[in-house]
């Protein structure tokens, strides 16, 4: 079984700030997908940014990173030079690997964590 | 940008009656999901449908669900006989091949039943 956890249900900056938001998981998979969706008001949720586990290099978007451990199981998501259009629903998502086995290509998502930019 | 489209935005239906809730996918994808968030919890995988049947359902998805791809363009969710727990916001997902990275959400729909 694999299991997302996000500990940080509500978290704010203020603009042009840096932000870290934090996920663990479990998996019993060497090789796996890791993901954070960005789901703004207007509901739509999004692809933020995308790490393969096979690559030790942190994946960047942008203003957006990633510090991932995967001895520890952690996947941070670091958000530099916030906007106020980054307020949103913030989801770390796992999955299994690319030829899953008998896990197929759901996605497992945390909790969240409300992200409030402020002016 | 294509997108993937859900109606309606909010349904409320009273206890026992059926649900559809409708989605349509963006229209080169093969791969269809749904999820469900139930308020203040995780938000959790329904199913998978590829080439007109399912391919992978979670242990939520009993009896009472189905799913459908009646006319090539929608994919629908139908709850027969609903229940005060179904109530929860209902996403739909697609993704051109099973192995693509990025599955392109819908904005939900809420169902309330009461």
């Amino acid at each position: 079984a694999q299991t997302v956890t996000q500990s940080q249900p509500e978290m704010s900056v203020q603009e042009a700030e840096t932000v870290t938001l934090s996920c663990t998981y479990d998996t019993s998979e060497s090789n796996y997908y890791l993901f954070w969706y960005k789901q703004p008001p207007s509901r739509q949720m999004i692809l933020v940014i995308r790490q393969e586990a096979y690559k030790q290099q942190n994946a960047t978007e942008n203003r957006f990173s990633v510090n991932f451990q995967k001895a520890a199981k952690s996947f941070s998501l670091k958000i530099s030079d916030s906007q106020l259009g980054d307020t949103a629903m913030y989801f770390c998502a796992l999955r299994p690997p690319k030829d899953g086995e008998t896990s197929g290509s759901r996605l497992t998502f945390g909790e969240g964590t409300q992200l409030t930019v402020n002016p | 940008e294509p997108e993937v489209t859900q109606t309606p935005s909010h349904q409320v239906t009273q206890m026992g009656q059926e649900v559809i809730l409708r989605c349509v996918p963006i229209s080169n994808h093969l791969y269809f999901y749904w999820y469900r968030q139930i308020l203040g919890q995780k938000v959790e995988f329904l199913v998978s449908f590829y080439n007109n049947e399912i391919s992978e359902k979670s242990e939520i998805f009993d009896d009472q669900f189905s799913v459908e791809r009646p006319d090539g363009s929608n994919f629908t969710l139908k709850i027969r006989s609903t229940k005060l727990e179904d109530s929860a916001m209902y996403f739909c997902a697609s993704t051109w091949g099973r192995n693509s990275y990025e599955q392109y959400f819908g904005p939900g729909t809420r169902l309330t039943v009461t």
